[in-house]
């Protein structure tokens, strides 16, 4: 079936370094969409990629979503501590379901 | 303000007692979904409803019911048949369709936290 991959499942950076999560799906997208969760919180809706090709920026974040629509990431500049969370993409399968990818741990070492 | 409640946020149950998750939103939204979320993983869709009185299973289903009486509230019930109940439960809603040309992006509740005794 359908599957969305997202990469990797953690990553530990310094304040102030960048971080980017990767998602790959297995079929061509109509849209994507991108999730971050704080911890003990719930997704908050960030952002739809629609075109190919797409490139859209959110201050020091950078959504791109693939020539394909397969694959889309997501790169924060200068990471802060109010960066930290779980950012989760998203896809439709369906009119009416998203398939999502298991979320990456952004985590800022002390 | 606009939004949706979900409680309890906590709760706890015995084996063997089904218990109901309550989700209730004044966003005026046609589309209600409800997720299960695990520790490392992604969501996953349990059930999902499109307009009052429809709803349709997610991906697992089994061991959960719903209903859609009323456009404002799509509460589950997680049933004594669902083997391994302890998880984030996250109620949603969307204005429109993920698959749709507008914008179908899903808003959240708070989430309730079910744990198994």
């Amino acid at each position: 079936g359908q599957q969305v991959m997202q990469i990797p499942q953690y990553q530990h950076v310094q304040e102030g370094e960048d971080f980017t999560t990767y998602c790959n799906s297995s079929t061509t997208l109509s849209n994507i969409q991108w999730y971050k969760q704080r911890p003990g919180g719930h997704p908050v809706f960030l952002i739809q990629l629609v075109k190919s090709g797409e490139v859209k920026k959110q201050k020091r974040l950078t959504f791109q979503f693939g020539e394909a629509k397969k694959n889309s990431s997501l790169h924060i500049t200068a990471t802060q501590t109010t960066d930290v969370g779980t950012y989760f993409c998203a896809g439709p399968y369906s009119n009416y379901q998203l398939i999502w990818g298991a979320g990456t741990k952004l985590i800022i070492k002390p | 303000d606009g939004g949706i409640t979900q409680s309890p946020k906590y709760l706890f149950r015995k084996e063997g007692q089904n218990v109901t998750l309550s989700c209730e939103q004044n966003l005026n939204h046609d589309a209600m979904y409800w997720y299960r979320q695990d520790p490392g993983q992604g969501l996953r869709l349990i059930y999902y409803s499109q307009i009052v009185n429809d709803f349709q299973k997610g991906d697992i289903a089994e061991g959960y019911s719903v209903s859609r009486e009323k456009k404002e509230s799509f509460p589950l019930t997680v049933t004594s048949a669902q083997k391994n109940p302890t998880a984030f439960y996250l109620c949603a809603s969307s204005i429109d369709f993920p698959g749709t040309v507008n914008t179908g992006e899903l808003f959240f509740g708070e989430g309730s936290r079910l744990t198994v005794l």
